[in-house]
């Protein structure tokens, strides 16, 4: 089966451009997940999405921050207009979250290194 | 200069060792609890979990023991090999209401594993 799967692997882009990140969860979940990792804070996350909806997006560091899921299987984090601190991997993650709020895996793509120069 | 991060605590061990990452969780209503195991370059790689109306939960070369009242965590791992060597993380979350997926992670631990 496929797992997550995210694009770019790798980018480098210069300060002030624009950066988008891709992810195609694991097909049937309904529930998605942007987190970021950094030596400083270790693993965050930002914001998720069930059923396309976004739920909690507190960790959304800015408003240079923004993400969307048109649908469900696919979803974009943006950074717009991205800074040297921005500078992480990017996972996203998904699971099948069971009516009631069940608990159940949460399983990773393999992420979006990104550095801004 | 020096950078700052996190410093990770390290375990070493010898193939064939058993292993016992430990961690301690923050939050008295985080009732699912799962470990991971990250290699470099790669994502979290989900290993086992265990929900907290259970104590004990084994799968294949590992355990995962939980003690809710001291709010602590270790996964053991059996006959540890090379391809073991990685950073392991614990996570929790509370499964209820908004917070659901919302995993707090613990800082990771290293693990090397010397043939």
């Amino acid at each position: 089966d496929a797992g997550v799967i995210q694009s770019p692997r790798h980018e480098v882009t210069e300060m002030g451009q624009e950066v988008t990140l891709r992810c195609k969860p694991i097909s049937g979940h309904n529930s998605l997940f942007w987190y970021r990792q950094t030596m400083m804070r270790g693993l965050e996350l930002l914001i998720y999405f069930n059923n396309n909806v976004p739920i909690d997006d507190s960790g959304m560091p800015e408003d240079r921050f923004s993400a969307k899921m048109p649908n469900a299987s696919f979803s974009t984090l943006k950074i717009q207009p991205s800074e040297p601190r921005d500078s992480a991997v990017y996972f996203c993650a998904s699971t099948n979250r069971a009516q009631g709020g069940t608990g159940n895996t949460i399983y990773f793509g393999e992420g979006s290194w990104l550095t801004v120069v | 200069g020096e950078s700052v991060g996190l410093h990770l605590p390290t375990l070493s061990v010898q193939e064939g060792d058993n292993s016992i990452i430990n961690c301690a969780y923050s939050n008295s209503a985080s009732d699912y609890f799962i470990w991971y195991k990250q290699e470099s370059g790669k994502g979290p790689q989900f290993i086992i979990d265990i929900r907290s109306n259970m104590d004990k939960r084994q799968g294949q070369r590992v355990t995962v023991l939980l003690n809710k009242t001291v709010k602590h965590l270790s996964l053991q791992i059996a006959a540890t090999q090379p391809g073991d060597s990685a950073v392991y993380f614990c996570a929790e979350n509370y499964a209820g209401g908004t917070s659901y997926g919302k995993l707090t992670f613990g800082q990771g631990t290293i693990l090397t594993v010397h043939p």
